[in-house]
Parts: structure tokens; C-alpha cells; sequence
């Protein structure tokens, strides 16, 4: 048990336009939910944390009008890229726990953004 | 503030070879968590193993042990006898309580060479 998805796993898109990624816990209901993302050959960093209904927190420096996180439901987050540009080019990655406290975080497969 | 440091960027060791990567932590709270991640080249993370911050037994789990000691601040990761399906990145990551985030290290690329 414990599979979250995310969808698409790869996406090419063009400046200016925008794209939305879809986590999905697929075997339980997550109350909370992460985003990170990944350059090439680096960690992760978190972007925010979102909690089912509420509004997502963003850690510093992640710009909340670019990056807009969508915690609709206990099952379902969406990060949207908003005018994508070359620099958004990453690895986004998407974690899913039962609980409030995220201490169990079971995590997607990625989504490979490449913005042209 | 957390923090993990993972020191060794790159480790390359023919197979069969053991071999350890550390991990270094700070933190200011009494109780925290601990974890290690695998990343293939796929970019999956496979999550290896969980430890709180109050218990101090090493784990082995076949091929793998960890070795936590606070005094020191570390959660190291051994391989014993590694073999090629070991190469991947490893992350260490450390959760405060209440913390409700993961802060990851900068990553261990493991290649195993046959």
C-alpha cells in the first residue's frame, strides 16, 4: 500500500505557457502533501507543503503566483507552472502522508519538466 | 535549524566491495527522524529506512546497516558487498517534530563497478 502517482512523468512545454502536474495518492487519503523539486545532479528542496483544503504554505523564496498548489481533495494535489520559463526546466516530485505531521512521506515518481 | 550534510559527493567501488556513506545532522530539537532514500537513475525515490531520534540500535537489513550515534550527530549507511544494482544517488533526511518537512542532504552518487 502507499503508491502515490503523478502525472504526466515528462512534459515539454513552450515559455510563456503553462503546465499542471497532478499527484495522486492512490491506496489511502493523504492529509498532507509535498512539493519539491530537483535540478540536475542536486538534492531536493522543498517548495511547499499543502494541507486538503487549505491554502499551501511556501517555504522562502518558492514564488507562491508562479508555482500555484491545489489541494483539492485527500487524494488529489496539482502544482501548476504558471509562464513557464527555461529556468522552471526541473524535476518536480511530489510526496503524500496520512498524517498531519508528514513524517511517513511516500513519494511519486517525478514529473520532467523541460520548458523550451 | 535543520540541516544534513552528506560530504561525500561521489563514491565509485568495484563490486563486491563494502562501503559507507555518511551522514552528518544538525538540529536543536530532542526529538527527530531520520531517513535514508535511494534514487535510481529512473528518479524514484525508494525509501530504505526510518529512525527516531531515541533509538540508538543499529539496523541491518541484509546487505544494509545503518549506524546512528548522537553523540556524534551521525546516521551513516553501510552496503556490504555492493553490487552493481547498488549504483543510484543516496539521500539522507532529517524531519523535526512538528516540523511536518523532510530536509534532504546534498546526495551521495554511488557507482558500483563491476
Amino acid at each position: 500500500g502507499a503508491v502515490v502517482s503523478q502525472h504526466p512523468s515528462w512534459v515539454i512545454c513552450k515559455s510563456g505557457t503553462s503546465v499542471k502536474i497532478e499527484c495522486r495518492s492512490l491506496d489511502f487519503q493523504a492529509t498532507t502533501m509535498f512539493w519539491y523539486r530537483q535540478f540536475p545532479k542536486q538534492s531536493l528542496m522543498l517548495m511547499a507543503t499543502s494541507n486538503e483544503g487549505s491554502k499551501a504554505t511556501y517555504e522562502q523564496g518558492v514564488e507562491k503566483d508562479k508555482f500555484l498548489i491545489n489541494h483539492a481533495s485527500l487524494t488529489l494535489s496539482t502544482l501548476t507552472v504558471t509562464s513557464a520559463h527555461p529556468e522552471d526546466s526541473s524535476f518536480y516530485i511530489c510526496s503524500a502522508s496520512k498524517d498531519s505531521r508528514g513524517y511517513e512521506q511516500y513519494f511519486g515518481p517525478g514529473t520532467r519538466l523541460t520548458v523550451t | 535549524a535543520q540541516k544534513v550534510t552528506q560530504a561525500q559527493t561521489e563514491i565509485s567501488v568495484v563490486e563486491k566491495e563494502d562501503v559507507t556513506l555518511d551522514c552528518v545532522y544538525e538540529t536543536r530539537d530532542t526529538t527527530y527522524y531520520l531517513f535514508w532514500y535511494k534514487q535510481p537513475p529512473s528518479g524514484e525515490l525508494v525509501f530504505l529506512i526510518r529512525r527516531n531520534s531515541f533509538d540508538e540500535q543499529n539496523e541491518i537489513s541484509g546487505r544494509y546497516s545503518w549506524n546512528f550515534q548522537k553523540s556524534t550527530s551521525s546516521f551513516n549507511f553501510t552496503i556490504t558487498a555492493s553490487q552493481v544494482v547498488d549504483s543510484a544517488v543516496y539521500f539522507c533526511a532529517l524531519s523535526e517534530q512538528g516540523a511536518q518537512k523532510l530536509v534532504f542532504g546534498q546526495g551521495t552518487r554511488l557507482t558500483i563497478n563491476p
